[in-house]
């Protein structure tokens, strides 16, 4: 089975923490993102990748960075948490272009919430 | 630029009943890629069904069917004979023909009352 991992289901951080969010994926996909979701809003792109050391920035990129250093993991960072970065993050991952059935592999998401 | 709505929000129907979710979309795009996921209360959106814009064909898999009509921008998902175990928040999606852009609808949070 396709697998996406997210390291963690539940965080609760701190204002001004640093705050890491992890995602693996085994099915060798060139694409990877990050989406963040709150209600009323759908799913809304930070940022996406389609090759290691690559990113792109998505509809809503600030406050996060992110790191592909590996083609399976995929990192978002967000430098120094905010009340406002309290959201459901989801990982996903795809072959590139025609090449698959394009469609999007999800992670279970990772609910984070800042005090 | 693209761009897809689901403008309704929630849904509840009586099991057994049929119910359509719309979803419209927007591209400037010839080819695309349109897309339905469920999103069950678990959290993870699974997967459900994708088209291409040369493919017009309805399509049907056991209670769900799906209606693309490239004349309205349209692709919308009826489930017949709701069960309980539809209950979850649909998602349309546009894809480029890249495959390295999509684009969400904000959803429609379907309960099916037992």
């Amino acid at each position: 089975d396709v697998k996406v991992t997210q390291s963690s289901r539940y965080l609760v951080k701190r204002t001004g923490e640093k705050v890491f969010l992890e995602c693996v994926q085994d099915m060798d996909h060139e694409n990877m993102f990050w989406y963040r979701q709150d209600p009323g809003l759908g799913l809304r792109l930070i940022y996406f990748s389609y090759d290691v050391k690559m990113k792109e920035k998505g509809d809503i990129p600030e406050g996060y960075s992110v790191s592909r250093e590996k083609k399976e993991r995929f990192s978002l960072i967000l430098e120094s948490a905010s009340t406002n970065q309290t959201s459901m993050y989801l990982c996903a991952s795809s072959l590139a272009g025609v090449r698959g059935t394009g469609e999007l592999f999800f992670g279970e998401g990772s609910r984070l919430t800042v005090l | 630029a693209q761009k897809v709505t689901q403008a309704q929000t929630e849904i509840s129907v009586v099991e057994k009943e049929d119910v359509t979710l719309d979803c419209v979309y927007e591209t400037r795009d010839t080819t695309y890629y349109l897309f339905w996921y469920k999103q069950p209360p678990s959290g993870e959106l699974v997967f459900l069904i994708r088209r291409n814009s040369f493919d017009e064909q309805n399509e049907i898999s056991g209670r769900y069917s799906w209606n693309f009509q490239k004349s309205t921008s349209s692709f919308n998902f009826t489930i017949t004979a709701s069960q309980v175990v539809d209950s979850a928040v649909y998602f349309c999606a546009l894809s480029e023909a890249t495959g390295n852009q999509f684009y969400f609808g904000t959803g429609t949070s379907l309960t099916v009352i037992p």
